[in-house]
């Protein structure tokens, strides 16, 4: 079957912008999250967005969905050494029940001084 | 957001050896997840319950079982296990649309 596709890896210097993109696999999915991995920890959940939403913004962080091309992004404004981690998007299907959800292959970002 | 609580964090124990994984959450929710996270970091779902006396298994099989006798206990168990067992385990519960993780346990079968 398909899978939820992310780039492995992105590096980028401190303050910089950090855009780390997904693509997911269902289209009717309703909703599509991000979360973060830090070192030796569990998943954080950071954002979510409902389908019928084009964009959300939490403080630094902007979420950015593109149905028509099952594209998921998520930008971290003003990116600072706490920031590296890794980064999951994931999505609940809509064959899935209980809200189980599928996730991408993780993006580790990294920030330099 | 939920306190979800894994014990232990890290294990080592030889082959054969039965052992759980526990996992507790105080927030009353009625969905819990088992993952198991492997080296190459992507998540796989093992195991899942809707509530109290169910439990489904998830997409990538496994040889661990799961009960859910109360709300807030979602136990994992291997009754023999092997290196291939090594691995991570996230436990995670769920509201409404909001999965929340544990902090997992690092398993290492020797």
């Amino acid at each position: 079957g398909e899978d939820v596709e992310q780039s492995l890896f992105l590096s980028v210097r401190e303050g910089d912008s950090s855009v780390i993109n997904c693509t997911y696999t269902d289209s009717s999915s309703t909703y599509l999250y991000w979360y973060k991995q830090e070192p030796g920890a569990g998943l954080q959940l950071l954002t979510y967005i409902f389908s019928n939403m084009d964009m959300k913004q939490d403080q630094r962080l902007t979420v950015l969905l593109n149905k028509k091309d099952k594209h998921l992004s998520l930008r971290i404004a003003d990116t600072q050494t706490g920031d590296s981690a890794i980064y999951f998007c994931a999505e609940i299907p809509s064959t899935g029940g209980g809200n189980k959800l599928t996730f991408g292959t993780g993006t580790q970002l990294k920030v330099e001084l | 957001e939920a306190d979800i609580y894994q014990t232990p964090r890290y294990l080592v124990i030889g082959t054969g050896k039965k052992i759980t994984l526990e996992c507790s959450q105080t927030m009353g929710h009625d969905k819990m997840y088992w993952y198991q996270q492997d080296p190459g970091m992507e998540l796989h779902l093992i195991h899942y319950s809707y509530g109290v006396n169910s439990t489904e298994k998830g997409d990538l099989s496994s040889e661990s079982t799961v009960s859910r006798i109360r709300t807030e206990h979602f136990p994992l168990t291997l009754e023999s296990a092997r290196p291939s067992h090594t691995s991570q385990y996230l436990c995670a519960s769920s509201v409404r649309y909001e999965q929340y993780f544990g902090p997992g346990t690092r398993l290492t079968v020797t």
